[in-house]
């Protein structure tokens, strides 16, 4: 089993549409999480960090379920601009020295 | 530009040879890590420095491949003998290692072995 497991997509949705994907993670003492996204050909960029009170940052909402090891991702009002890989991303030390990623969900926004 | 730069930007090699990759972290950054992308997956970690030291290696990193990060600055990322297996993209990132410990990407290397 992979340590971090993610929905492949791809999600197509059209502009405007909510959006959820799900990641979960078989080490229960894993300690931080995030979100990163990846355009095509291009490097991963932090989206945000999960927190476990749950946390928002304008369009986008980010839960975390430690109970059921999983976390997730809201997206409101989908942009085009939208359109990229989300990589959920785990560590098991609070400082993240060694973070564990997804294989990502593929996001395309139509128009 | 004061993010983590990565040089050659695309590096196209015969199976046999060796290759060296060089990775500039942002500069007050402690920490340097090394990823290994392939197609449809996600970074997979290699290897991580605090300054000049290598504290983790993963399994991943087979006897053929080297780092170093000599004076706690740059990192170089060598492969020995490269494999048709090895042709990925390398990610460098690097952190300033404290509190949520953000890891910022450089934009890669992408290897190709023919």
């Amino acid at each position: 089993r992979k340590e971090v497991e993610q929905d492949p997509g791809p999600f197509n949705v059209p502009e405007g549409a909510t959006v959820a994907f799900n990641c979960t993670y078989s080490n229960s003492a894993s300690q931080s999480f995030f979100w990163y996204r990846q355009d095509c050909r291009k490097e991963p960029k932090l989206l945000m960090s999960v927190y476990s009170s749950g946390n928002e940052d304008g369009r986008f909402t980010a839960q975390l379920n430690r109970a059921s090891q999983y976390i997730s991702l809201l997206i409101r009002d989908s942009k085009l601009s939208d359109s990229a890989t989300y990589l959920c991303v785990v560590s098991p030390y609070s400082s993240a020295s060694k973070i564990i990623f997804g294989s990502g969900t593929r996001l395309s926004i139509r128009p | 530009d004061t993010g983590v730069s990565q040089d050659p930007r695309h590096k196209i090699t015969k199976r046999g040879q060796n290759v060296t990759f060089r990775c500039d972290p942002i500069s007050e950054h402690n920490r340097l890590y090394w990823y290994r992308q392939t197609l449809g997956q996600g970074p997979e970690f290699l290897t991580y420095f605090q300054n000049e030291a290598q504290l983790e290696k993963s399994r991943l990193l087979s006897d053929r491949f080297s780092a170093e990060r000599p004076k706690g600055s740059f990192s170089t990322l060598e492969i020995q003998r490269t494999e048709q297996g090895d042709s990925a993209m390398y990610l460098c990132a690097s952190s300033f290692g404290q509190g949520i410990d953000t890891q910022y990407f450089g934009p890669g290397t992408r290897l190709t072995v023919l």
